[in-house]
């Protein structure tokens, strides 16, 4: 059971702006950066965003992060069919010890 | 470029033991902490556990604690996860990740089955 809430889909059109949520609590999101995952299918994961907020060499400026208090989102602007996958907000949590994923959102392109 | 290539999984019964690797190249391995996390099949993802560069400090999800051991061998430059009495519920997808949170590179991941 992940500590780390996600809304389980999200989509739109190409050319669009998505975002996707993701709810934690003052041990992980609220004292931690937080990271996000794109995984395409059957591939493994790939960082798409981190310390809240920053790309990765080669991430499209299309994909945005943010952080709020206990709350962060990824947007994705100018959505494109090959951005159709599976995303994950992660953090460190302080009272597990441990890393935290979330539940997971799948991104579908009409 | 960095390379991560896991090996080791298999089909296992419940109550069985095995030990994944991940071969590590492209960086300096000691200067990174590690992690393996895993997917069950259709599910998503969870973080199993990781090490310090060194080595000399190790973490783990509550659910593999006590039954899991992660290590690493800077000289090899590769990491290992030692799993015991495994269930039936460990099964999954299990991926070798650089860093201690953030994970920048992933290998292409081994599949762990435990079914009598």
């Amino acid at each position: 059971q992940s500590v780390l809430t996600q809304p389980p889909s999200a989509s739109g059109a190409p050319g669009q702006r998505v975002t996707i949520s993701c709810s934690g609590s003052s041990s992980n999101i609220g004292s931690n950066s937080v990271n996000w995952y794109q995984q395409l299918p059957g591939t493994a994961p790939k960082l798409l965003i981190y310390s809240n907020n920053q790309r990765p060499s080669g991430v499209p400026d299309r994909f945005s992060g943010s952080k709020s208090g206990t709350s962060a989102s990824l947007a994705i602007s100018g959505l494109q069919s090959e951005d159709e996958a599976d995303y994950y907000c992660a953090a460190w949590d302080d009272s597990l010890n441990g890393y935290v994923f979330g539940t997971g959102t799948k991104v579908t392109v009409l | 470029e960095v390379q991560l290539l896991e090996s080791g999984g298999g089909l296992v019964q419940p109550g069985g033991s095995l030990r994944l690797s991940c071969a590590a190249s492209g960086f300096t391995f000691s200067s990174y902490g590690m992690s393996w996390v895993r997917q069950a099949p259709g599910k998503g993802l969870e973080w199993v556990s990781g090490v310090s560069g060194s080595g000399g400090s190790t973490y783990y999800a509550d659910s593999v604690k006590g039954r899991f051991t992660i290590s690493r061998d800077n000289f090899k430059n590769t990491l290992y996860l030692q799993m015991t009495s495994l269930r039936a519920e460990d099964t999954a997808v299990y991926y070798c990740a650089k860093g201690s949170s953030g994970y920048s590179s992933w290998g292409r991941g081994t599949l762990v089955t435990v079914s009598s």
